[in-house]
């Protein structure tokens, strides 16, 4: 059974970057995209990017110019880098597998998810 | 960029359905998953593509898609349900969140 444990730094100050690390337990970073989403205290989810094995990306427009994410294969760990960072950004940040069937025709959602790492932006 | 849209709130009585919609441009094109969010708990996923329940999901949970809205309905609704669930799509290389309904089971 998969699953996923998280950590960073959760205090920072505006324009600073914010990073966090997921490691894989129990299962292969093969064949699957993995995920950053994160929860403004009281709102939504929000998605915020993927990284595959191969080290393919995709990102929400509305961040991608803030946004790296990046993957260490050896460590099964994948890993988020949001720069500049504001008051705004202050968030439960999660990990999460977004599963693809083995051929990469399938979608099946996002089925594991990390305990969660409370970020607070604040001077 | 793609949008879903929920309900910010429903209610409904122990023993009853509960239906909670998500909206969006042709949605029955894509497949909608949701996730049931507990206070303090990461979410969890209750429906994917469209109508399957993944393994531990009770029967009660159940989801279907059809023209722009996809709907996740729970039979026999439990106080144990009450919690925020969240709609979601695959477009464009990118995963679409719904707003959040809060369900309100009283």
């Amino acid at each position: 059974q998969v699953q996923l444990k998280q950590w960073g730094a959760g205090l920072l100050k505006p324009s600073e970057t914010l990073s966090l690390t997921c490691a894989v337990y129990g299962g292969s970073l093969s064949g699957n995209y993995w995920s950053w989403i994160r929860q403004p205290p009281g709102k939504g989810l929000e998605w915020i990017g993927e990284i595959n094995q191969r080290r393919s990306t995709n990102y929400n427009p509305s961040l991608k110019s803030r946004v790296t994410i990046s993957v260490d294969t050896s460590k099964k760990q994948f890993s988020l880098r949001l720069s500049s960072v504001t008051a705004a950004d202050t968030a439960v940040y999660y990990c999460a597998r977004n599963r693809w069937s083995d051929d990469g025709e399938d979608y099946y959602g996002l089925d594991v998810w990390g305990l969660g790492t409370p970020v607070s932006v604040s001077s | 960029s793609y949008e879903l849209t929920q309900p910010p709130s429903v209610s409904v009585s122990p023993g009853q359905t509960a239906s909670i919609t998500c909206s969006g441009d042709k949605l029955e094109t894509k497949y909608s998953y949701w996730y049931q969010q507990k206070p303090g708990q990461s979410p969890v996923m209750v429906i994917y593509q469209d109508t399957k329940r993944p393994s531990g999901i009770p029967e009660r949970f159940s989801g279907s898609n059809s023209g722009n809205t996809a709907t996740l309905t729970i039979s026999g609704t439990q106080a144990m349900d009450e919690a925020d669930y969240y709609c979601q799509a695959w477009d464009s290389s990118t995963v679409v969140f719904g707003g959040g309904t809060k369900l309100t089971v009283l």
